[in-house]
């Protein structure tokens, strides 16, 4: 069965240092990945996504990720963090030949606490 | 991208009431999705709302707690039914506009529900 495992349910970091959030999913078939975000108090907002090609995806707000298909990950990465970026963040992903509809299968999620 | 809302934004109901959520999209849509989320959790899929058929419920959710309707193409209801406080959850609609794995999901702001 496919799954998804996010290894830290929290990371805490100071303002302006890098941090990566991991990401490892299990699957025999390929996979599309997704990272999105929650904030406080609102829905899920798509930070970036992998379908095919460059393994280097970059997405919204200077954050970027990495397919690695050998070791099955997808880590969240950001060279320096804001304290606005404080949030939960979730990994997911879903299956090209789906069976008609696109399911998507979370991961528990990451909560990111930026401190000043 | 598509603009959704959702009413309630949160309410607290009584034990053996039932709640019935709302989910306006700015755009027609091929598929809408429903999903729960427990409290300190992640998101569980409940189930995907078609257009003109019936609701696909995923493993452990059923028609009979959880009805769906779809009239059209931007509008969804999920009722929870029979509550009990382990419905206390938010519950989020989330739609795509194809039946396509790639594309990208996108989520409403989620209505709160707290059962007493």
């Amino acid at each position: 069965a496919q799954s998804v495992t996010q290894l830290d349910s929290q990371v805490p970091v100071f303002e302006e240092a890098p941090v990566e959030l991991r990401c490892n999913y299990s699957s025999s078939v390929s996979v599309y990945l997704f990272w999105y975000v929650q904030y406080p108090n609102q829905g899920l907002q798509l930070l970036l996504k992998y379908l095919s090609g460059s393994t280097l995806v970059k997405g919204i707000n200077g954050f970027e990720a990495e397919f690695n298909k050998s070791q099955t990950s997808f880590h969240l990465r950001k060279p320096s963090v804001h304290i606005s970026d404080t949030a939960e963040y979730f990994c997911a992903v879903t299956f090209p030949f789906s069976g008609g509809y696109n399911k998507l299968i979370f991961g528990a999620g990451t909560r990111l606490a930026v401190h000043p | 991208s598509a603009v959704i809302s959702q009413k309630p934004s949160r309410d607290i109901c009584q034990r053996g009431t039932s709640l019935t959520i709302q989910c306006q999209v700015d755009s027609q849509v091929t598929m809408m999705f429903w999903y729960r989320q427990q409290p300190g959790q992640s998101l569980t899929l409940i189930a995907t709302a078609n257009q003109g058929s019936e609701a696909t419920y995923e493993s452990g959710f059923v028609i009979d707690k959880f009805p769906i309707s779809r009239p059209n193409l931007t509008f969804s209801t999920l009722t929870v039914s029979n509550l009990s406080p382990e419905d206390s959850s938010i519950y989020l609609c989330s739609v795509s506009p194809t039946v396509a794995s790639t594309d990208t999901q996108y989520f409403g702001p989620g209505t709160r529900l707290t059962v007493l």
